[in-house]
Order: structure tokens, then sequence, then C-alpha cells
């Protein structure tokens, strides 16, 4: 069964930091880009930032653009999500997803056919 | 505010067919492709449609999305108590440095 599982949120403080992971199996992980989608509470979803399946690249939304790092081990079939610096804001359900179709790029205009179940984020004081 | 626009809300009857419109521009949906995810309550986002008008597998064919212009949408036809959810519409937009861009969201609720 094709499955991702996130763990490593928490509650944290403004200014700190916070290391995501999303484990995946059932599938060839290298073979895939994958994503970071957070939803605030009570909001809508927003795509966070990709890495291509090799992990040779890395996109970012505006929003955490030089806070957050995306990175990948393929020998542990992990992703992760390094958050620095973070603010109120920034407080949503992490997702972990994975893009429908196998490519070493990423291009944006895949789907995203397997979600984790997500991992909270509050960054409160 | 959302890049693609969403009706926050719609409903309908058992049986019946219901529509959810996602508006856009020329920079995402007017030169790309677009997917929707369903998001039952306390769940996380499930594909439901990808390419425009394609369906996964396992996904009834009660699901069907088109895009005509800067514009697309859902329709749930023979709608069920179970499809009471959220959904999302979501494009690549080629503006400034790129980005995967959703709607808001619109929350069906089945009467």
């Amino acid at each position: 069964e094709v499955q991702l599982l996130e763990s490593g949120g928490g509650l944290v403080q403004p200014g700190g930091s916070l290391r995501l992971s999303c484990a995946a199996s059932g599938f060839t992980f290298s073979s895939y880009a994958m994503s970071w989608v957070r939803q605030a509470p009570g909001k809508g979803l927003e795509w966070v930032s990709a890495i291509s399946g090799s992990g040779g690249s890395t996109y970012y939304a505006d929003s955490v653009k030089g806070r957050f790092t995306i990175s990948r081990d393929n020998s542990k079939n992990t992703l992760y999500l390094q958050m620095n610096s973070l603010r109120a804001e920034d407080t949503a359900v992490y997702y972990c997803a994975k893009d429908l179709t196998p490519n070493d790029f990423w291009s944006g205009h895949d789907a995203f056919d397997i979600w984790g179940q997500g991992t909270m984020v509050t960054v409160s004081s | 505010q959302s890049v693609l626009t969403q009706p926050p809300s719609a409903s309908g009857t058992p049986g019946q067919r219901v529509t959810i419109s996602c508006s856009g521009s020329s920079s995402n949906i007017g030169s790309n492709t677009v997917n929707w995810y369903q998001q039952l309550p306390g769940t996380a986002p499930k594909l439901l449609i990808y390419s425009n008008n394609q369906r996964p597998s396992g996904v009834p064919d009660r699901f069907s999305g088109s895009k005509s212009g800067t514009s697309a949408s859902l329709a749930i036809s023979g709608l069920q108590s179970e499809d009471e959810a959220d959904y999302y519409c979501a494009a690549w937009d080629d503006s400034l440095n790129g980005s995967v861009v959703f709607g808001g969201g619109t929350k069906l609720t089945v009467l």
C-alpha cells in the first residue's frame, strides 16, 4: 500500500525551529517529486515547497523562501522540511504529498495523488 | 485571498447534480491544467480529478471535471451524503517565480 506518514510537528515559540519528516512506503520513492502543502486552522490549502526525485532541485513559496529548507534521503525513503524563523502565520497542519507521475524533475503541473495524514505545527509564545 | 476563486459553499439534495466553479486567469487556469481535491471532515485531501477531466482509479464516475478558458468546474451527479466535504481546485501559476495555487475551497452540504 502506498503510504506517507508525517511526524515532527509540535508547539514552538516564534523565531524557533522545527524539522518535519515524511516517511514513504509502497512506491519507488526516488522516482517521484514530492511536496509539502499546509493548511492553517479553518483555512484552505497552501503549497509550501517541492523537491525533485533526486533532490537536486528545490522550490519554495514566497511566504517561506529563505526560512524553510526541503530535502530528502532516498536511501531512507524520507522527505524533510526544516523550518526556521517560525512565525505565528506558519501555524498549520503540514501535509507531504506525492506527485502523480514518476519524473525526476518537478514542474508543478502534476497532481498530488497521495497525501499523508498531516502533522500540526503551532507557533505561539 | 486565494488566486483561484471558488464559491465558499454549495448544497444539494441526494440524487441531485451539483457543480462547483473555479475561476482563475490567463497565468494559471488559462494556460495550465486543473486538479481537484476532496477533503472529508478531519482528513487529508484526496485527489479527485487531474488534468482537467481525468479520474484516478477508484474515483466514481459521478465526479467529472471540465475547463473552458480561465475557468474550471467540478460536477457531481447522483449526490450522496458521503460527498459532503470541502472541494479545492488547483493549478500551476506561471506568474512571477511560478507556484502551485489553490482555490479557497467550497464546502459542499448534502441536505
